[in-house]
């Protein structure tokens, strides 16, 4: 099978908390990508990071970081310090072999709530 | 304008009414997308185009009939809907179609069948 899953269905944390958006996945490709998405109010998905599976080095941007892991086939996103402003969805995606072609298989989401 | 824009933002229409929905990309992207967001379903993949050509079709009931006349404008033309159509209708661009790289999305249509 394959597969995305984001066991968390909704996160509550105060600001200036740490959080940590899991995301587990399951493929028989050896050459895969992982996303990430942001979903706030407004609708639009807001692309965060692309991840090939030949790199596995963690990657900081800001506040948000990333934790790739192909032992475990995970890539779990943290939020350092949150703020109002990250309250959103988030989505986890993985990109796999389809035939000839590629799909693109997403998560359900993680509802995340950063409250004042 | 600048990245990729939809309208209408929200959409009530009848049964026997048609629509159409309209999606414009200001990136130089030459694949465009349509999904389906429902609540507690992944996003459904609906159409895809690659240098305006339809490479995809998800199996896709023909009330919703595509339409991509350039690489920069797609639209999804709607007829004789049903209220399990309910939903937020994305469209997204990326560099190339095959989803090795990311799609930039934009905000939404609403739309509601009653």
């Amino acid at each position: 099978a394959q597969k995305v899953t984001q066991a968390q269905t909704e996160i509550s944390v105060v600001e200036k908390e740490d959080v940590t958006l899991d995301c587990v996945y399951e493929t028989r490709d050896t050459t895969y990508y992982l996303f990430w998405y942001k979903q706030p109010p407004s609708g639009e998905l807001v692309f965060l990071i692309r991840r090939n599976s030949f790199d596995e080095q963690n990657e900081i941007s800001g506040r948000y970081s990333w934790n790739f892991q192909k032992s475990t086939s995970s890539f779990n996103f943290t939020i350092t310090a949150s703020q109002v402003v990250d309250s959103a969805v988030y989505f986890c995606a993985l990109s796999v072999r389809a035939g000839n072609n590629r799909k693109l298989i997403w998560g359900l989401g993680t509802s995340l709530a950063v409250n004042p | 304008e600048t990245g990729v824009t939809q309208t209408p933002r929200h959409l009530v229409m009848g049964m026997t009414n048609k629509k159409s929905l309209k999606c414009e990309q200001h990136l130089g992207h030459n694949a465009m997308y349509w999904y389906k967001q429902s609540a507690k379903k992944p996003l459904e993949l609906m159409f895809v185009y690659n240098f305006k050509e339809q490479t995809e079709n998800n199996s896709v009931p023909s009330r919703f009939s595509p339409e991509c006349p350039n690489s920069s404008h797609l639209f999804l033309h709607l007829h004789t809907l049903q209220p399990e159509d309910s939903a937020l209708y994305l469209c997204a661009s990326s560099h190339t179609s095959g989803f090795l790289y990311e799609q930039y999305f934009g905000p939404g249509t609403r739309l509601t069948v009653t």
